[in-house]
């Protein structure tokens, strides 16, 4: 969506490297989905935040943490990694508390590829 | 738990005909439901969304989609299809069991080849 910022677009890194996602929301996004999709696969949620705060996880390692920041960005640090953590990663931020109400459309990031050798 | 099926993984049409992408789903509760289109490399891009209201939903590009209670269907319909409509679709549900934490649960994706 325009204005989500995902940084970087491409990773690569070695098994039991780490890696740091960044995402930067379109203004007065105050909550943030991250998602993995796997080659050929379906988006998979991972953990989200609201107001600073997790408010939810899905399937992520113990591996994965993540945050979100006073200006709303968001990280999600990957240590340890594995081959099969290659994959696309998605923040969507979603205006959960929107100036018109609530809003329930996540809006996805371009995505950082990862790829792990 | 809630779901979404998408039974097709691929559609094929022609150029200009309509089009249709299927989704049913499974939910407890009233459903949150989403289309998403992604292009190769890219990020999901938002179509529309059924929350409450008219049961047929418009959203961008010219895609409306049809909300069917009776059927749990939630298909994505577009009267004339185009070559750059060639891409994979998502359905999606809004996790109401997580409150309002709202995570998205995806159907499996149909790709969506529209042929000159």
């Amino acid at each position: 969506a325009a204005g989500v910022i995902q940084s970087p677009r491409h990773l690569i890194k070695e098994k039991r490297e780490t890696a740091t996602l960044k995402c930067y929301p379109i203004p007065r996004h105050d909550t943030v989905y991250w998602y993995q999709q796997g080659p050929g696969q379906d988006p998979q949620f991972l953990i989200s935040f609201y107001e600073k705060m997790q408010s939810d996880k899905g399937s992520i390692p113990d591996r994965f943490s993540a945050q979100q920041f006073s200006d709303y960005h968001s990280e999600l640090n990957m240590s340890s990694l594995e081959l099969g953590d290659s994959a696309l990663y998605f923040c969507a931020p979603c205006p959960l508390r929107g100036l018109k109400g609530p809003q329930y459309e996540q809006y996805f990031g371009p995505g950082t590829r990862l790829t792990v050798t | 738990a809630q779901s979404v099926a998408q039974p097709e993984d691929q559609v094929n049409v022609a150029e200009g005909n309509p089009l249709t992408v299927k989704c049913t789903y499974s939910v407890s509760g009233n459903p949150y439901l989403f289309w998403y289109v992604q292009y190769p490399n890219r990020g999901l891009q938002f179509l529309l969304k059924y929350i409450t209201g008219d049961n047929l939903v418009k959203g961008s590009y010219g895609f409306e989609a049809e909300f069917n209670k009776s059927q749990t269907s939630f298909h994505l319909k577009k009267p004339s299809a185009l070559v750059s409509d060639s891409a994979l679709y998502f359905c999606a549900v809004r996790d109401a069991s997580s409150g309002n934490t709202g995570k998205l649960i995806f159907g499996q994706g149909t790709t969506l080849q529209v042929k000159p």
